[in-house]
């Protein structure tokens, strides 16, 4: 299967400051990326969605100037947590998708803890 | 996407076989059945997807209903590395352009007791 990179897998930072995750797919090329988060004990829930070279759309309930995406090349992809409070601390989880392959997959995911 | 329900959670002795159950019974008639499975603070791993046929690869086997509105997936001989939780999603396969995101139900916790 395709493989997916995240960085940083944890972080840990002060509210306030903002915080950005990487997410590389290292043998194709995502025409397609999906960021996902996960609280505690609950489901994955689709943030966002974005395809390369065009404007992310968002889900109902996440607000686009405090999650910024990056879709800039068909390989990297950035979420962006801007001022980062309490409860944005979640697992943050990208898909990158290829449109030739019959499954999603999935990076390894970031902790993000905001004291 | 259809709606899918799975127990809550299970468990299996290590070394049995798997068996967990998934009711869809609004599925249309392109929609796929795909299974995932996430182990505790990993992102989900792929499983195994099929359309009405039983598939089979390396990791498990499908069965899917005559009239598709349930399938179970079975994991042959359970490992402790198997636990996490496993989540049935129906959709449409991918078509190389537009596509949604998976919508993730809560699935099922399986415990492997050793």
């Amino acid at each position: 299967g395709a493989v997916v990179s995240q960085h940083p897998s944890r972080v840990i930072c002060k509210s306030g400051t903002s915080v950005k995750i990487e997410c590389r797919s290292l043998d194709f090329q995502a025409t397609t990326m999906f960021w996902y988060r996960q609280f505690p004990k609950q489901s994955l829930m689709l943030m966002a969605t974005s395809n390369e070279g065009s404007k992310a759309t968002y889900e109902q309930g996440v607000e686009k100037d405090k999650f910024l995406i990056n879709h800039a090349s068909l390989t990297l992809s950035t979420l962006t947590v801007t001022s980062a409070h309490p409860e944005d601390s979640s697992f943050y989880i990208c898909s990158p998708l290829a449109g030739f392959y019959n499954e999603q997959f999935f990076g390894p995911g970031t902790r993000l803890t905001v004291l | 996407d259809a709606k899918t329900t799975q127990p809550t959670s299970m468990d299996c002795a290590e070394g049995r076989a798997a068996n967990l159950p998934c009711n869809h019974s609004t599925i249309s008639g392109n929609e796929y059945v795909y299974w995932y499975r996430q182990i505790h603070s990993q992102g989900p791993q792929y499983i195994i997807h099929g359309l009405k046929n039983n598939e089979t690869n390396e990791m498990a086997s499908l069965i899917i209903t005559e009239d598709r509105k349930s399938s179970t997936l079975i994991l042959p001989h359970a490992t402790l590395r198997d636990t996490a939780v496993y989540y049935c999603i129906v959709r449409l396969m991918y078509s190389g352009g537009g596509a949604d995101g998976l919508t993730f139900g809560k699935g099922t916790h399986l415990i492997i007791q050793p």
